[in-house]
């Protein structure tokens, strides 16, 4: 595809349940990266792949998200046990490589995730 | 701390008008400093990057700004249109750090 697409645009759940989201980067691009954008807030970065490197997971919450990368394309973005302040727009952005100082960051439209 | 403040929060504007939209940083190492546009239900689109060395940088109607002395950056939006009406974000990313700092937008909505 032209840009970063991410699936489902919107999801809601109970509290409790588990959720996944997916985010397919722009082709050839080798960062990812997760934040979650809540109702008045900046963005919170959550976690960073880099090719086949380890992720930086220092922005996750708590042990209940995760992240993985499979192939170093397509990712998903797992919460365990949801809770109400997990409701947030999850954001999935990448990049040509992991030159943050250069690199232009591109976003996908975003998944709206409301946890009942 | 690592910050990024944006000021205003909101701001309505008729068409046509200019307006300017200010960013303090106190983000540490610095090497560049970032504008998005983000429509409402849309991710984020790029507008500048601005390294430390660059005072101005213009695109299109958009002009960025940027003294690094003082950690403070602005963008200029020239003849308004509708379509400006978005949140702009300013964005620092901490050298050497695989993190970015976000500041909380401005939310710019331009009438006719």
């Amino acid at each position: 595809g032209a840009g970063v697409s991410q699936s489902p645009s919107n999801k809601v759940t109970e509290k409790g349940k588990d959720v996944e989201l997916r985010c397919d980067p722009i082709s050839g691009h080798t960062a990812l990266y997760w934040y979650r954008q809540s109702l008045g807030q900046g963005l919170e970065f959550l976690i960073y792949f880099q090719g086949n490197s380890a992720p930086d997971k220092s922005g996750l919450p708590s042990d209940r998200f995760s992240a993985e990368r499979t192939g170093g394309s397509v990712s998903t973005l797992t919460i365990q046990r949801t809770q109400q302040e997990d409701s947030a727009v999850y954001l999935c952005a990448s990049s040509l490589s992991s030159g943050l100082d250069t690199d232009t960051q591109y976003f996908g439209p975003g998944t709206r995730l409301t946890v009942l | 701390k690592n910050q990024v403040e944006q000021s205003p929060q909101s701001l309505i504007i008729l068409e046509g008008k200019n307006c300017t939209l200010q960013c303090n940083y106190t983000v540490s190492p610095f090497s560049n400093l970032r504008w998005y546009k983000q429509d409402t239900g849309r991710g984020p689109v790029s507008l500048t990057i601005m390294t430390f060395s660059e005072n101005t940088k213009s695109n299109g109607r958009y002009t960025a700004t940027l003294d690094a002395d003082t950690k403070q950056s602005s963008l200029h939006i020239t003849a308004s249109q509708l379509s400006d009406s978005a949140s702009y974000i300013c964005v620092v990313p901490q050298t050497g750090a695989n993190n970015l700092f976000f500041g909380t937008g401005t939310r710019l909505t331009v009438i006719p």
